[in-house]
């Protein structure tokens, strides 16, 4: 089963306009990371935070992380168009000697001119 | 750096017949993982091996999903026999650390088609 579950599931806005993505996961974790999907394209990691962290920004974009309420947020700022892309968190946990990342159904996300 | 690279493309089978896939990882990346993504849905792992060794095939329809880990660099994932709900896009992905400590480095994946 997936961990991480991303709202809203689409999301459409404006160039220029901020996107907000929500992941909520279910058990600890100790790390929750963030990629983007092009179509017809593999993943590619934007972002990495751990679970002792609160908040992590890198160029436009901003995660934060609240494992009191098991939740992450994806933020990006003044969007453009080559932003369209499908987002997922994946959650990272550590049992015994091996690590298992699990990732969430996604948002794509639409940004239109 | 070099990306992961994976062949085929594309591939259209029919049912019950097989199919492997093949993924060279990023150098020097001690962890490989198959991921299989279902149209509209996010990735699922399939295994995850260390090295060469397997760390993790619990999601693994082990009756006709097979992989390898040549020497710990190249893989390969084979299907047999293949069934129509085995369509999905296959990714491989690489990471420099042990397992999810670090980024995932994927490929652009094997869009499997079974008829």
């Amino acid at each position: 089963s997936q961990q991480g579950e991303e709202d809203p599931q689409a999301l459409s806005i404006q160039e220029g306009e901020n996107a907000t993505m929500n992941c909520s996961y279910k058990t600890s974790i100790n790390n929750l990371q963030w990629y983007r999907q092009n179509s017809g394209r593999g993943l590619v990691h934007l972002i990495l935070i751990r679970s002792n962290e609160r908040e992590k920004h890198s160029g436009r974009l901003r995660v934060t992380l609240d494992t009191s309420k098991k939740s992450s947020s994806l933020l990006i700022t003044a969007s453009r168009a080559a932003d369209t892309a499908s987002y997922f968190c994946a959650t990272a946990i550590f049992p015994g000697t091996a690590s298992k990342l699990t990732f969430g159904t996604g948002t794509r996300l639409q940004v239109t001119l | 750096e070099a990306g992961v690279a994976q062949s085929p493309r594309y591939k259209i089978i029919e049912k019950r017949q097989s199919v492997a896939f093949w993924c060279n990882p990023i150098s020097g990346h001690a962890t490989l993982y198959w991921y299989q993504q279902i149209l509209g849905q996010g990735p699922k792992l399939l295994i995850q091996f260390q090295n060469n060794g397997v760390v993790d095939d619990s999601q693994l329809p082990k009756d006709r999903f097979s992989a390898e880990r040549l020497k710990g660099v190249d893989s390969t994932l084979k299907i047999q026999p293949a069934k129509l709900e085995d369509s999905a896009v296959y990714l491989c992905a690489s990471s420099f650390g042990q397992g999810a400590g670090s980024p995932l480095h994927f490929g652009n994946g094997t869009r499997l088609t079974v008829t």
